[in-house]
């Protein structure tokens, strides 16, 4: 089966400019996360959903965040206008259950310029 | 506030020896489940054990296993048999107990534990 696949794995511009990073969960999961993980702030949960509703987004920084699951297989976190603090790697998470392990996808490694 | 504590940054462990690294949790929740995952150097997240609150085994898994002490709220994970590839980070997290029909307390992680693995 294939896991949780991010695009792209690597993005780098300039800032003001809008990002959108990709995310296809495992087929039948029914929850979807979206991590940012830097080094002085570690792995912090931004958002995540439920049957493609969104529960809990208290972790998205700021309005110029914003993600949106317009179906099963498919999530977008999108950031606009991006500045150079928001460079991170950004993981996106899938998992059938709460109780059951998140499966990861390989990150997004995002520069801000 | 952070509910996931890991106090060791860094540690080095002999191959072969075993390890323990330290998780300690703060919720009020009765139910809520831990996990422990590992990241390589090659920066993806592999989950290596999980523990339900409700759960009275200690979790197992291969070389793994979870040292759960509810009324001391830590979940400590315990390598066995250390091997080179083990060297990553080592991150505890914690998922809450259910807020509604469909929504649960908070996912934490915690800041990580790096772990070198020596020959």
């Amino acid at each position: 089966d294939a896991g949780v696949i991010q695009s792209p794995r690597h993005e780098v511009t300039e800032m003001g400019q809008e990002v959108t990073l990709r995310c296809k969960p495992i087929s039948g999961h029914d929850y979807l996360f979206w991590y940012r993980q830097t080094m002085m702030r570690g792995l912090e949960l931004l958002i995540y959903f439920n049957n493609n509703v969104p529960i809990d987004d208290s972790g998205m920084p700021e309005d110029r965040f914003s993600a949106k699951m317009p179906n099963a297989s498919f999530s977008t976190l999108k950031i606009q206008p991006s500045e150079p603090r928001d460079s991170a790697v950004y993981f996106c998470a899938s998992s059938g259950t709460v109780n059951q392990p998140q499966h990861f996808g390989d990150g997004t490694r995002l520069s801000i310029l | 506030a952070q509910k996931i504590t890991q106090t060791q940054p860094g540690m080095f462990v002999q191959e072969k020896e075993a390890v323990t690294l330290d998780c300690t949790y703060d919720t009020s929740d009765q139910s809520y489940g831990l996990f422990w995952y590992k990241q390589p150097s090659s920066g993806e997240m592999i989950f290596l054990i999980y523990q339900g609150s409700y759960d009275e085994q200690n979790a197992t898994e291969g070389r793994y296993s979870l040292n759960f002490q509810k009324a001391r709220k830590s979940a400590n994970l315990v390598i066995s048999a250390s091997q080179l590839g083990d060297s990553a980070m080592y991150f505890c997290a914690m998922r809450e107990g259910r807020r509604t029909t469909d929504s649960w307390g908070k996912f934490q992680f915690g800041a990580g534990t790096q772990v070198v693995v020596t020959p």
